[in-house]
């Protein structure tokens, strides 16, 4: 597609269960970064893609938290066990060009899945 | 933890007038960028201005950075009902880290 695409736009989820959150990057960029933003808040890193080099999953808040990314191109966030605290929106974003975990070109975001456990 | 602290954190201003946004980070960068955010949803990005640039302009934003203070500044000129919007800054260092953004309402 001409962007970044994430789906669902919107996910009600009971506390506790597990939800998947997708991201379609922009065809041939290599870099991928998840991003959290609650409410009125700014953007809080989770994890970043380059290419076929492991990933940095630094920002990730738990262990119930995790990503992938398949063929270097669509990358699933997981929240294993949701809780209240994790509602927010997702948002992903994908770069053409990057210096190891520097984005030397701008960021391309999608819309962003808004998340709500109750 | 976020590297970039824009101030001030909400600016509410008559159209026509300018708009000035700034930015404080802590560590050395390759490169720092504003985005502009409607309705907290996605980003579009806005400007770049690498480390060994002062100021940049595009339209009517202009950027400078000073990289001695750890500071760079958003300048938005003549403003309209549509730059309403939060804006924020983002640092590329050894991490990407977006500030805190600051919230602009621009009053017809």
């Amino acid at each position: 597609g001409a962007g970044v695409s994430q789906s669902p736009s919107n996910k009600v989820t009971e506390k506790g269960k597990d939800v998947e959150l997708r991201c379609d990057p922009i065809s041939g960029h290599t870099a991928l970064y998840w991003y959290r933003q609650s409410l009125g808040q700014g953007l809080e890193f989770l994890i970043y893609f380059q290419g076929n080099s492991a990933p940095d999953k630094s920002g990730l808040p738990s262990d119930r938290f995790s990503a992938e990314r398949t063929g270097g191109s669509v990358s699933t966030l997981t929240i294993q066990r949701t809780q209240q605290e994790d509602s927010a929106v997702y948002l992903c974003a994908s770069s053409s060009g990057t210096s190891g975990g520097t984005p030397i070109a701008e960021l391309f975001f999608g819309e962003g899945s808004r998340l709500t456990v109750l | 933890s976020q590297q970039g602290e824009e101030d001030p954190q909400a600016l509410s201003i008559q159209e026509g007038e300018n708009a000035t946004m700034n930015c404080s980070y802590k560590t050395s960068i390759n490169n720092l960028q504003w985005y502009r955010q409607n309705s907290g949803r996605g980003l579009v990005h806005l400007i770049l201005i690498r480390s060994n640039e002062r100021e940049k302009h595009s339209g009517r934003l202009r950027v400078t950075l000073d990289t001695s203070k750890k500071s760079s500044s958003l300048l938005i000129t003549a403003s309209r009902a549509a730059d309403t919007a939060s804006y924020f800054c983002a640092t590329a260092g050894n991490q990407f880290y977006f500030g805190t953004g600051t919230s602009l309402t621009v009053i017809p």
